[in-house]
């Protein structure tokens, strides 16, 4: 089955640093690739996502790069502020099971101020 | 237009009792996926159903636990003589078609605690 590896585990940044958050997939079939952030205490929230027929998607502070031939994909956070700490989960998913998520453990980022 | 809602959102039970987990999903959908969060983890894949049937159980451990989701009222997460290893929180998402490649939109969770 799909194994997601992620890197940090912690990452701290002043704020309007950038942060980076690494992720790498086992299984070549994976074609869906999101990003949830996850504040203290409540549920998973979508902030990106992004397609194998797509190398590079943004949403204003936050970009994803997805790297098929390497098998790893990427979240950036630029201009990054205190808000924006939480922990970031990446997750990946097969055509074949694509209701069925693999989820990373998780980067805990904390941006100070 | 609530979204998916599961309660409790807090559960304590005692070694060896059962929980019942609830979850209500977005009003027209009929596909309900439950994930399980163990602490400082990731989500993981637990079971995944459309009204009446289980389509995919492979994530759901083969003994205690138990899901369904009948044709009126929630779906419903059970585990039966929990262990302090089933502390974990508990979400789940729903969809009107079969999910593939969007995200889930998740409740807020069942956060449960086997003291």
């Amino acid at each position: 089955g799909e194994n997601v590896e992620q890197h940090p585990s912690t990452l701290s940044v002043q704020e309007g640093d950038s942060a980076v958050i690494k992720c790498t997939y086992s299984d070549s079939a994976s074609n869906y690739f999101p990003w949830y952030k996850q504040e203290l205490g409540k549920r998973p929230q979508l902030i990106i996502d992004i397609r194998s027929n797509v190398g590079e998607k943004k949403d204003q502070r936050i970009a994803v790069t997805l790297n098929k031939t390497a098998k790893h994909f990427s979240l950036h956070i630029t201009e990054t502020q205190p808000e924006d700490s939480a922990v970031y989960f990446c997750a990946a998913s097969t055509v074949a099971g694509s209701y069925q998520l693999t989820f990373g453990k998780g980067t805990k980022l904390s941006v100070i101020p | 237009n609530a979204g998916v809602m599961q309660n409790p959102r807090h559960l304590v039970r005692r070694r060896g009792q059962e929980a019942r987990l609830r979850c209500s999903p977005m009003k027209g959908h009929s596909h309900v996926y439950w994930y399980r969060q163990l602490p400082e983890e990731g989500l993981k894949f637990m079971v995944y159903l459309q009204k009446e049937n289980i389509i995919d159980e492979s994530g759901m451990p083969k003994e205690r636990f138990s899901a369904e989701f009948p044709k009126e009222g929630p779906s419903i997460l059970r585990i039966q003589q929990v262990v302090r290893g089933d502390s974990a929180a508990y979400f789940c998402a729903s969809s009107r078609e079969i999910q593939t490649n969007y995200g889930y939109t998740f409740g807020s969770g069942t956060r449960l605690t086997v003291v």
